[in-house]
């Protein structure tokens, strides 16, 4: 079956390190996208990538960093800048970046981040 | 810039009942297009409806259908006969329709809704 893999589901780190989380998709898709999901505050755009070798930064990319060398994988690192790092993060991928009506995102199970 | 506001933190509706969950949101474009994601609890998005800001006629799927009043700038969503599964979180979200914005979402906060026997 098609879908977005992410991992670890669960990651604990401590003040300082940096953690990476793990996106992988099977779907073809050209565009994934790294949300992060506070407690009341909804999710929020960290960065997106539209085409391999090529991202963007989204409304809160400080402290995080991204990379896309192969099209099915985009790896989040939540470097120790970034200043709160507890958290859901989600990872979503759509066919392609523009704005079609019919490209909707797809999302992954997410993975908790905390820190120790 | 787009916002998107979800009112109500929390709401419960009885098994079989028919719920409205409401959304509001503010932009200067024209053209865009508006969703409904539900969050069970394994967290997984799942997209519930779409409209486009160009179609008048309301979506449905099944059991949900929207009222999108674009005069208003609300976009509310209607569950019809609530059945146990549809105990989630629901998050409205926006997409500017130009070019350039990618698929990019603006979320609204979420409404936890309760489904009750």
């Amino acid at each position: 079956d098609g879908g977005i893999t992410q991992s670890p589901k669960y990651l604990f780190r401590k003040e300082g390190q940096n953690v990476t989380l793990s996106c992988e998709q099977n779907l073809n898709h050209d565009a994934m996208y790294w949300y992060r999901q506070d407690p009341g505050q909804g999710l929020r755009l960290i960065y997106y990538s539209q085409i391999v070798n090529d991202f963007q930064k989204g409304d809160i990319a400080e402290g995080y960093s991204v990379s896309r060398e192969k099209k099915e994988s985009f790896p989040l690192t939540v470097t120790s800048a970034q200043k709160n790092p507890t958290a859901f993060y989600l990872c979503a991928s759509s066919i392609n970046g523009d704005y079609s009506g019919a490209n909707v995102l797809t999302f992954g199970a997410g993975s908790r981040l905390t820190v120790l | 810039a787009q916002t998107v506001t979800q009112s109500q933190p929390e709401m419960s509706v009885q098994e079989a009942e028919t719920v409205t969950l409401s959304c509001t949101y503010d932009t200067s474009e024209s053209d865009y297009y508006l969703f409904w994601y539900k969050q069970p609890p394994s967290r997984q998005m799942i997209l519930v409806i779409r409209q486009e800001a160009y179609k008048q006629q309301n979506a449905t799927e099944n059991r949900f259908s929207v009222n999108f009043q674009k005069a208003a700038k609300s976009f509310s969503l209607k569950i019809s006969d609530s059945q146990l599964g549809d105990a989630a979180m629901y998050f409205c979200a926006y997409r500017s329709a130009y070019t350039g914005t990618a698929s990019k979402l603006t979320f609204g906060t979420g409404t936890r809704l309760q489904v009750t026997l």
